[in-house]
């Protein structure tokens, strides 16, 4: 079964950056559709973005783009998303999330999530 | 980028009681839309994709139907692991993926 692991907290002053990883087990990593979502303090969910392995393409959504990077490391089977120009609106739980494992070329839902990284944007 | 709402926003239940929650999209999304439920603290769980089929070890409890721009969750006789936040998505259109702002079921 697949299992995601994120990094741990992060604290970062605002106009920095800040990388987050989620390193996954289970499934075929080369041709996973991973996402990047987060929930600022007692809000919903924001997509912020995905790589979808099979391509070898990453997606962003609109409100990111220019600011957020989705990276993977075949070799290592993480996958990273680092977002910069950070304010304190960034201030949020991100969570990274996988498909379906049988589906490779589609942003669908997301059956499996890691437990989330806090990122706290302070002065 | 369609807009999800879901409604109400808090819902009050007492045990072994039923629920139905709403969700409702800004266009139509065809069946392509999933539910989640979240603890506080804890990450979602998928409950239902493609509008009806439940996730792997979900209770039958827990039913989704609808189509289009109207959906609902229907849990059946609320257990005391049931008190938690559900939030819809949809994956039809994307570029971006998008949720519902969330339905809290409260004892």
């Amino acid at each position: 079964q697949v299992q995601l692991v994120q990094s741990g907290a992060a604290v970062k002053k605002p106009g920095s950056s800040v990388k987050v990883s989620c390193k996954a087990s289970g499934g075929n990593f080369a041709t996973g559709v991973f996402s990047w979502v987060r929930q600022a303090p007692g809000q919903g969910f924001e997509w912020i973005g995905g790589m979808m392995g099979y391509y070898g393409t990453a997606i962003y959504a609109q409100k990111f783009r220019g600011r957020v990077l989705i990276t993977t490391d075949d070799s290592t089977t993480t996958v990273y998303m680092e977002l910069s120009s950070l304010t304190s609106e960034d201030t949020a739980v991100y969570f990274c999330a996988r498909g379906p494992v049988d589906i490779q070329t589609s942003m669908l839902f997301l059956e499996y999530w890691g437990q989330g990284t806090l990122v706290t944007v302070s002065s | 980028e369609i807009v999800m709402t879901q409604s109400p926003a808090t819902l009050s239940v007492s045990p072994g009681e039923g629920a139905t929650l709403s969700c409702r999209a800004s266009k139509s999304v065809s069946r392509n839309l999933a539910w989640y439920q979240q603890k506080p603290g804890q990450a979602p769980r998928l409950l239902i994709y493609d509008t009806s089929a439940r996730a792997t070890g979900i209770p039958a409890r827990f039913s989704g139907s609808g189509g289009g721009t109207e959906f609902t969750l229907t849990i059946s006789s609320l257990q005391s692991e049931d008190f938690a936040v559900y939030y819809c998505q949809q994956y039809d259109s994307w570029p971006p993926l998008t949720f519902g702002g969330g339905t809290k079921v409260e004892i």
